[in-house]
């Protein structure tokens, strides 16, 4: 999991404003995954990209937009359009597409609306 | 699609003491069930996890029990030491991704 970065490690947006979280990895992984974490809750899945050029949409994909043109980079961008940003986001990744691919974690991103 | 409900969602044990975590999934085709542990500010890490071929696993001081046919799956962690202290995530298979409960967060008094 050393192999994951994400940063920046804090943000803070005004209301209105598109933001791009970066996510990189170096461990050749194909598949890479977006999830959100709220104070007291679970992960929920935002998007996720099995491929290069290709990604689905996971459960709470409105108001986010991504991007897979290389292997290793999946940016999350948070647009004015998601009404409730403010949360930790979590980028993962996994050397394959199988659900029992393990999943490696970055260390994650703090957004914070003003 | 799949649901996973994680219990209880904090626990509080005396060091020394067990601690067990519970989780029930609803897609009877789920095979794999990850357990992740996330320590304060920090990233969520794979600790043990166990594939439906078997009904327990155990690494150290960690266990996880696997009951198919309940359809529910449980953490065991004994002597437990303040370090166990964190959040613990379950997680089951969802097509080619994972559903995460709720977290529980485990809290070992010294």
């Amino acid at each position: 999991d050393g192999g994951i970065t994400q940063s920046p490690k804090y943000l803070f947006r005004k209301e209105g404003q598109n933001v791009t979280l970066s996510c990189e990895q170096n461990l050749n992984h194909d598949a890479m995954y977006w999830y959100r974490q709220d104070p007291g809750q679970g992960l929920r899945l935002i998007y996720y990209s099995q491929i290069v050029n290709d990604f689905q949409k996971g459960d709470i994909a409105e108001g986010y937009s991504v991007s897979r043109e290389k292997k290793e980079s999946f940016p999350l961008t948070v647009t004015s359009a998601q009404k409730n940003p403010t949360a930790f986001y979590l980028c993962a990744s996994s050397i394959g597409v199988a659900s029992t691919d393990t999943q490696y974690f970055g260390p994650g991103t703090r957004l914070t609306v003003l | 699609g799949e649901n996973v409900e994680q219990h209880p969602s904090t626990l509080s044990v005396q060091e020394g003491d067990s601690a067990v975590i519970k989780c029930t999934y609803s897609d009877s085709a789920s095979n794999y069930f990850p357990w992740y542990k996330q320590e304060l500010g920090k990233r969520p890490q794979l600790i043990i996890d166990i594939r439906s071929n078997v009904g327990e696993k155990k690494d150290q001081r960690i266990a996880v029990t696997l009951n198919k046919t309940a359809k529910h799956f449980s953490l065991h962690i004994t002597e437990t030491q303040p370090e166990d202290s964190a959040v613990y995530f379950c997680a089951a298979p969802r097509g080619n991704m994972l559903t995460f409960g709720g977290g529980t967060r485990l809290m070992v008094k010294p």
